[in-house]
């Protein structure tokens, strides 16, 4: 079965640092990998994904993830952070991307003026 | 493309009372998957169609729980005889599966928050 585990639960980042959010994952077979982010009160929304090819991926509002085999890490990061960054992130695996999705417990990140 | 909604968007409930959860997936998105969410935690699966069929559920999903989707469409999430533990955001996410419109994300809605008293 797969699994994520995310360290840290809450966050704190100065605004125009760099945000970075560790994730590593089990699984028994190549992983599809998933950063969600999630406002409050709000659904899940994608950030980025990693299924094949190029292990560095890049997604939405600035953020990028590396995908490394041999460390079983999938860390997001974003080299400069805004106001508008202060949500919570979470990070998920599935084997092929076609069942379900385990959820790491989130980091929920808050940027500071 | 509208995107997943869920309805009601917020629930409250008195414990031994039955609720009922309806999910509007993407139009031409086959499968339909449910999560839970308790505060402080990430969403942990519950089940999943294919269409209409019921292909995966988790051992979260006690007696209690039932899920449906009948016409291959909407899905409904009932919860009888509500308790104070089932008190949690439930998401509903959807994809597409199969022949050339397959994609390799759950597209969440906005979640359904029940409390039960």
């Amino acid at each position: 079965a797969q699994s994520v585990t995310q360290l840290g639960s809450h966050v704190s980042v100065s605004e125009g640092a760099l945000v970075l959010l560790r994730c590593n994952y089990s699984s028994s077979v190549p992983p599809y990998l998933f950063w969600y982010v999630q406002y409050p009160n709000q659904g899940l929304q994608l950030l980025l994904k990693y299924t094949t090819g190029a292990t560095l991926v890049k997604g939405i509002n600035g953020f990028e993830a590396e995908f490394k085999k041999s460390e079983t890490s999938f860390h997001l990061t974003k080299p400069s952070a805004h106001m508008s960054d202060a949500a919570e992130y979470f990070c998920a695996v599935s084997d092929n991307g076609n069942n379900r999705l385990a959820f790491g417990k989130g980091n929920q990140v808050v940027v500071i003026p | 493309d509208t995107g997943v909604s869920q309805d009601p968007r917020h629930k409250i409930t008195k414990r031994g009372q039955n609720v009922t959860f309806r999910c509007d997936p993407i139009s031409e998105h086959n499968r339909l998957y449910w999560y839970r969410q308790t505060l402080g935690q990430g969403p942990e699966f519950l089940t999943y169609f294919q269409n209409e069929a019921q292909l995966e559920k988790s051992r979260l999903l006690s007696d209690r729980f039932s899920a449906e989707r009948p016409k291959g469409s909407f899905s409904t999430l009932e919860i009888q005889r509500t308790e104070q533990g089932d008190s949690a955001m439930y998401l509903c996410a959807s994809k597409a599966s199969g022949g050339a419109s397959t994609t390799d994300t759950q597209y969440f809605g906005p979640g359904t928050r029940l409390t039960v008293l």
